[in-house]
């Protein structure tokens, strides 16, 4: 079984800042790793994945995450964020089984600030 | 190419009704998972159909039930209902055989049980 802690529950952060939201994961096995953003009233839409090969792994909106096996870490990470970043952040796990679900974190509510 | 789509968007229930959500996966998907996200929390599976056959559960009762139709649409049906069961119900398609993580999210069916 897998589970997923995103250690912030909120993060604000002013508009131009960076920002890291921090996603630690457990697992007995080789998981696959994702990172989806919720807006208001929407489904989720997913951001990037790590499925093997370089642990850095760029995304849209110019988000990144780097996946560290050692530490059973996925953090997700933005040089500068925009106002319209504001959104719920699910951080997510699957074993490499097909098919199989995805455990989501609790979420990390971003909130930019101008 | 048509995303997923989900009915109704919104819908309220009484204690001890009974709801059916519905789902079009996206074109040329044939499995559709469904997750409940209560309130402040991350979305959890509930189950996954995959050729007309449930394809794995998760840790919901059997009043929750599901259909996957010969055009791969799905329905979540649920009985009686309880007020824990308000929550955003997410559908989610995928095409077996793909890389883990192509799962394309709906906008979910919010309902509220009173």
């Amino acid at each position: 079984a897998q589970s997923v802690t995103q250690l912030d529950s909120q993060v604000p952060v002013f508009e131009e800042a960076p920002v890291e939201l921090r996603c630690n994961y457990s697992s007995s096995v080789s998981v696959y790793l994702f990172w989806y953003v919720q807006y208001p009233n929407q489904g989720l839409q997913l951001l990037l994945k790590y499925l093997s090969g370089s642990t850095l792994v760029k995304g849209i909106n110019g988000f990144e995450a780097e996946f560290n096996k050692s530490q059973t870490s996925f953090h997700l990470r933005k040089p500068s964020v925009h106002i319209s970043d504001t959104a719920e952040y699910f951080c997510a796990v699957s074993s490499l089984s097909g098919n199989t679900p995805l455990v989501f974190g609790k979420g990390t509510r971003l909130s930019v600030i101008a | 190419e048509t995303g997923v789509t989900q009915s109704p968007t919104h819908l309220i229930k009484t204690r001890g009704q009974q709801v059916t959500l519905r789902c079009s996966s996206q074109s040329g998907h044939n499995t559709v998972s469904w997750y409940q996200q209560a309130l402040g929390q991350g979305p959890q599976f509930i189950f996954q159909y995959y050729r007309e056959e449930e394809n794995g559960r998760g840790n919901f009762p059997p009043r929750f039930s599901g259909l996957q139709f010969p055009n791969y649409s799905s329905e979540l049906n649920v009985n009686a209902l309880e007020l824990d069961d308000s929550a955003l119900y997410l559908c989610a398609s995928s095409l077996a055989g793909t890389a883990q993580g192509e799962q394309y999210f709906g906008p979910g069916t919010r309902l509220t049980v009173t």
